[in-house]
């Protein structure tokens, strides 16, 4: 069956380091793949794209890794700070050869940078 | 500003009393959809709306139908909920090219509702 899994589902840093955010899918060729953040309570925002051509994409402090052969994206948040604490989410395209498409969000990741 | 919005945000009811969810969106997109998020199981697709008068099943469409008359607003509506329709809903739009969901989704606010 088709799975979408994000690393552990908490995950705490010390501010200033590297926080790196792991999602695995199996069963699945995207065409694309997405992160979001959520904060509680609130809708997530999108925060980067990735397409299955590309290996990297960077936006500012975000770095977003492709890999098809192993099936995964890494997420990294480098100089990390307390305002980074959220829940990340992974979503992909299933790349589905009908004419509707769904986008299959992970369980997300919760993120706390501690002072 | 662009925005998608939903009302209620909050919505406290019982069960067997139909409600509906409103959710518009200002930003001329095709694509809109319904979520539902429940503690460890994330985000899970309800129904969603590739243009005006299409409409199709997620993940979870069971107890659920909407409609897509205009292309601003994709209502959520629960004839007769349950409470393991407890839950927090999602509305997202997004641009659609070539028949497919294109870049980013824009979500709303949430609402959390209770069904008694």
């Amino acid at each position: 069956s088709q799975k979408i899994e994000q690393n552990s589902e908490a995950l705490n840093i010390q501010e200033g380091k590297t926080a790196t955010l792991t999602c695995n899918y199996t069963n699945y060729s995207p065409a694309y793949l997405q992160w979001y953040r959520q904060d509680p309570g609130r809708g997530p925002v999108f925060l980067l794209l990735i397409r299955e051509n590309e290996k990297e994409k960077r936006k500012e402090r975000l770095k977003v890794t492709f890999d098809t052969t192993l099936k995964q994206s890494l997420f990294h948040i480098t100089a990390s700070q307390p305002a980074d604490s959220a829940t990340y989410l992974c979503a992909l395209d299933p790349f589905s050869s009908g004419s509707a498409r769904q986008l299959t969000f992970g369980s997300g990741t919760q993120l706390t940078v501690l002072p | 500003e662009a925005q998608v919005t939903q009302n209620p945000r909050y919505l406290i009811t019982v069960t067997g009393k139909k409600l509906t969810v409103t959710c518009s969106q200002n930003m001329n997109h095709e694509y809109m959809s319904w979520y539902r998020q429940d503690p460890g199981l994330g985000l899970r697709q309800i129904y969603y709306s590739m243009n005006v008068e299409v409409t199709d099943k997620g993940d979870v469409p069971e107890g659920y139908k909407v409609s897509r008359k205009e292309k601003r607003n994709f209502p959520l509506i629960l004839e007769s909920p349950s409470p393991n329709q407890t839950s927090l809903y999602f509305c997202a739009s997004s641009r659609q090219h070539r028949g497919r969901t294109t870049d980013t989704q824009y979500f709303g606010p949430g609402t959390r509702l209770t069904v008694l």
